[in-house]
């Protein structure tokens, strides 16, 4: 069985870009989590997703956002990007309902110059 | 909000010492707390976890205990191998929503 993938695993962008993760969760499973990782924050929730809907969401700003599609691969969305905003983000995806059993993908490490 | 935090830091012993790692957490309502191994280079992976409702279980060589009172539960590792040199968190889930708060996170380091 996959695992978790996520892509483009390394990327590099300038300041007031934008920039779009792609995550694609285990075969069958439903729910779907993004988290930020920094040295500084440490690992802290940017939001979960289950059939398509997102169920809660973190203390970010607007400018982080995400969608869970029908086939549950979601893909979150960080705009006019900041220095602050290099981090590893990680998408885990979870067999149940809730925020149990996760599975996490390596991750998408961004670069902000 | 649920706050989470985690000691110590850093952790070096010896192969063959235990390791034990605390976490506390804030929120009497969280009702579920996974341990995650995260290696170089590599995502967390749940090692071990614990619902609210039990108050120790053991996975080999991995321990984990809650104390729902005092709202703190720990991580022990005994005969630890050079394989066991990682960063560990420990979170807790809300059960209020669906919401994942972790720990500062454990360098652990094993010497052979």
């Amino acid at each position: 069985k996959a695992g978790v993938t996520q892509t483009p695993r390394y990327l590099i962008k300038t300041r007031g870009q934008q920039v779009t993760l792609s995550c694609s969760p285990i075969s069958g499973h439903r729910s779907v989590s993004w988290y930020q990782q920094t040295p500084g924050q440490g690992l802290q929730f940017l939001f979960e997703y289950f059939s398509e809907t997102q169920r809660n969401k973190g203390n970010f700003p607007g400018r982080f956002s995400g969608r869970q599609f029908s086939n549950s691969r979601s893909e979150m969305n960080v705009s006019t990007l900041e220095l602050g905003d290099s981090a590893l983000y990680l998408c885990a995806s979870s067999p149940g309902t809730a925020l149990t059993e996760l599975f996490f993908g390596e991750g998408s490490r961004l670069t902000v110059l | 909000g649920e706050n989470v935090e985690q000691h110590p830091s850093t952790l070096s012993v010896q192969e063959g010492d235990s390791a034990v790692i605390k976490c506390t957490y804030s929120d009497s309502a969280s009702n579920y707390f996974p341990w995650y191994k995260q290696e170089l280079g590599k995502g967390p992976q749940l090692i071990i976890d614990i619902r609210s409702n039990v108050g120790e279980k053991k996975d080999q060589r991995i321990a984990v205990t809650l104390n729902k009172t005092a709202k703190h539960f720990s991580l022990h590792i005994t005969e630890t191998q050079p394989e066991d040199s990682a960063v560990y968190f420990c979170a807790a889930v809300e059960a209020a929503g669906n919401k994942l708060t972790f720990g500062g996170g454990t360098r652990v380091l094993v010497k052979p």
